[in-house]
């Protein structure tokens, strides 16, 4: 039981490259996140998933978008990759409830450097 | 603008000691409330979460809310060296999907 997984864990890319950053669950859960995390700023929401079939920008989307390509599977995608985006990213995802959505799952991240 | 606030810290307390964090949000209408541990350069691991005003206990871990006040604390007991790492507060407002995350407090234990 892999839980949340993450892929590439590393990733260096110069200044107006693309990439996708890949996540995929396997607890069943219907609703997935990506977050970035930075020093001093704590982790912030890029973009969520509520359910298959649906993707919501959170705080800070700008630079990305996002696919829910199934339920096991939300990807995060950079189309020109800049200096401000280097950053930890971590996908998560949990599972609503009808009083209480569960904790989030965290995958192992992703450490983007942007030359 | 939902917010979650935690003391940076460091926050050190002896081998054995108490260590008591606290975090304060914004939102009244939150329901749902986390604690996670981060390691240093690894992922969050869920501790606990807790719905319900009053005291949550799971082994040396112990969540309290008050939903009056408007803060959620996290004690840990019998503090060991290995749990020196950044603790993350996060809550989920009512109605919406979105976990919000203090920027996290980070605990020494002296040995």
């Amino acid at each position: 039981n892999a839980g949340v997984t993450q892929t590439p864990k590393f990733q260096v890319l110069k200044t107006g490259q693309s990439m996708t950053l890949q996540c995929a669950q396997d607890m069943n859960h219907n609703s997935m996140y990506w977050y970035r995390q930075d020093p001093g700023m704590g982790l912030r929401l890029i973009y969520y998933s509520a359910s298959e079939g649906t993707t919501d920008k959170g705080e800070v989307p700008n630079g990305y978008n996002v696919s829910r390509l199934n339920k096991r599977e939300f990807s995060l995608r950079l189309e020109s990759a800049a200096p401000s985006q280097t950053s930890v990213y971590f996908c998560a995802s949990s599972e609503p409830g009808r009083l209480h959505n569960s904790p989030l799952h965290f995958g192992n991240g992703t450490r983007l450097t942007v030359t | 603008q939902k917010e979650v606030e935690q003391n940076s810290g460091p926050l050190s307390v002896p081998e054995g000691a108490i260590a008591s964090l606290n975090c304060t949000y914004s939102d009244r209408g939150s329901q749902s409330f986390f604690w996670y541990r981060q390691y240093s350069g690894k992922s969050p691991e869920l501790i606990m979460f807790i719905y319900s005003n009053g005291d949550k206990e799971d082994g040396r871990f112990t969540a309290q809310l008050n939903k009056a006040s408007q803060y959620v604390s996290l004690l840990i007991r019998d503090s060991q060296p290995s749990d020196s790492a950044t603790y993350l507060c996060a809550v989920l407002p009512q109605g919406t999907y979105k976990y919000i995350f203090g920027t996290g407090t980070r605990l020494k234990v002296l040995a």
